[in-house]
């Protein structure tokens, strides 16, 4: 079956321009995270969405970051203003539901550099 | 937060078992332990999870210490495709996976 697909896969932009990341969970999965990993660093949590409850953006590094499920399916990223240091893998990951007896399923995320 | 202990690499031959160990002293009783790997290039890839049962799936087993203080995640037969970084994570509440360093495998044929 289909997986979680991210768009796009690679993204190279200017700093200062705003970026929107997209994720497409698998379907009927309810839980979605979004996470990064810059280079050579571990994956850092950023946002999680369950169902219609309020997401857990306390993984969001500053406010320019952001991020909406619409129709509890497909998640945008937003970076508003990118900065260098912006430059990373975003993946997203879906699960069945929001327990921690459920697994995450991963995309392969969109690589992101600002010039 | 509970936190794991891994070693930063190890290396294995192929079509031999090998074995992954993890430390997480602090664990509590409701922490899951979970293992992903990620391959070069490509997101983490769930592996196998339990709380305090040792667990078999496709993909490999995982044998838990009475005391839940250690797991082991085992491979049966290595290949070259087992060639990642191992994750060795407890899943206690809240909703998000904490990733450490992970164990670098290199299988060498």
């Amino acid at each position: 079956g289909a997986g979680v697909s991210q768009s796009p896969s690679n993204k190279v932009t200017e700093k200062g321009k705003d970026v929107e990341l997209r994720c497409d969970p698998i379907s009927g999965h309810t839980a979605l995270y979004w996470y990064r990993q810059s280079l050579g660093q571990g994956l850092e949590f950023l946002i999680y969405f369950q169902g219609n409850s309020a997401p857990d953006k306390s993984g969001l590094p500053s406010d320019r970051f952001s991020a909406e499920r619409t129709g509890g399916s497909v998640s945008t990223l937003t970076i508003q203003r990118t900065q260098q240091e912006d430059s990373a893998v975003y993946l997203c990951a879906s699960s069945l539901g929001g327990s921690y007896n459920q697994p995450q399923h991963f995309g392969d995320g969109t690589r992101l550099s600002i010039l | 937060d509970a936190k794991t202990t891994q070693p930063n690499s190890m290396e294995s031959n192929e079509e031999e078992p090998v074995h992954l160990p993890c430390n997480h002293s602090t664990i509590s009783g409701t922490d899951y332990i979970h293992w992903y790997r990620q391959l070069p290039s490509q997101g983490p890839e769930y592996v196998i999870h339990g709380l305090t049962s040792n667990v078999n799936n496709r993909m490999a087993s995982l044998a838990i210490a009475e005391d839940r203080k250690s797991s082991t995640l085992i491979l049966h037969r290595a290949t070259l495709r087992d060639a990642a970084v191992y994750y060795c994570i407890l899943w206690k509440y809240g909703n998000k996976l904490v990733f450490g360093a992970g164990t670098i495998l290199r299988v060498k044929s």
